[in-house]
């Protein structure tokens, strides 16, 4: 079965960078698109952006660009999101979810704690 | 802030139907079908139940149901059984980014 397998929790400090990973198992990652999905304490989920596993295109909401990269190596079925330049407001649990249909998020991560702090 | 609006509660009885709303815009729910809504337990990851307003995966009880009028989505959950209590999200897909909800938590009384 479909299983995304995220990477585990982080602690990293205002201006630090963090770097998440996503790996898959149980269909072809190349060819689902691969969203990342944030949702901070007490707010709700917000739409990071994708990347194609086979083509390694992307598109990034406009809040976050210039600060995230996505990316992956297909050799391990894995997809990473990075996040520069962090903040306090940045804390939050970080998803990835395939993409299917062109429209919906059909299989998603357990979920990767990032907290900023000081 | 959520670009779309859910109740933060509901409950029902187990047996009873409940309804969750979803409110957005002309330029998400009600410009496209793509609305969908996800489960979620406490610890664990999100499930697809509703994709394309009204459409169930494989393997999701016909319990759930989805519709959707103007610029609002609903999930109605019949027969409410114990397991059903859970947070619940909506999504829509809005010309290029998805925004969603910000949940609302099911509870079994």
């Amino acid at each position: 079965q479909v299983q995304l397998v995220q990477s585990g929790a982080e602690v990293k400090k205002p201006g630090a960078s963090v770097k998440v990973s996503c790996r898959a198992s149980g269909y072809t990652f190349t060819g689902y698109y691969m969203h990342w999905v944030r949702q901070a304490p007490g707010q709700g989920r917000e739409w990071m952006g994708w990347i194609h596993p086979n083509s390694g295109g992307t598109d990034y909401a406009q809040k976050f660009q210039g600060r995230v990269t996505m990316t992956r190596d297909a050799s391990v079925s894995t997809a990473y999101m990075e996040l520069t330049s962090l903040r306090s407001d940045d804390s939050a649990v970080y998803y990835c979810a395939r993409g299917a249909g062109g429209s919906y998020f059909d299989s998603w991560g357990q979920g990767t704690l990032v907290t900023v702090s000081s | 802030q959520s670009a779309l609006t859910q109740p933060p509660s509901a409950s029902g009885s187990p047996g009873q139907s409940v309804t969750i709303s979803c409110t957005g815009t002309s330029s998400d729910v009600g410009g496209y079908i793509y609305v969908s809504w996800y489960q979620q337990h406490p610890g664990k990851a999100p499930k697809l139940i509703i994709y394309e307003v009204s459409k169930r995966p494989s393997g999701v009880p016909d319990r759930f149901s989805g519709s959707k009028s103007g610029n609002t989505a609903s999930l109605t959950v019949s027969g409410l059984q114990a397991e059903d209590e859970a947070d619940y999200y909506c999504s829509s897909f809005a010309g290029g980014p998805w925004v969603f909800g910000g949940g609302t938590r099911l509870t079994v009384l």
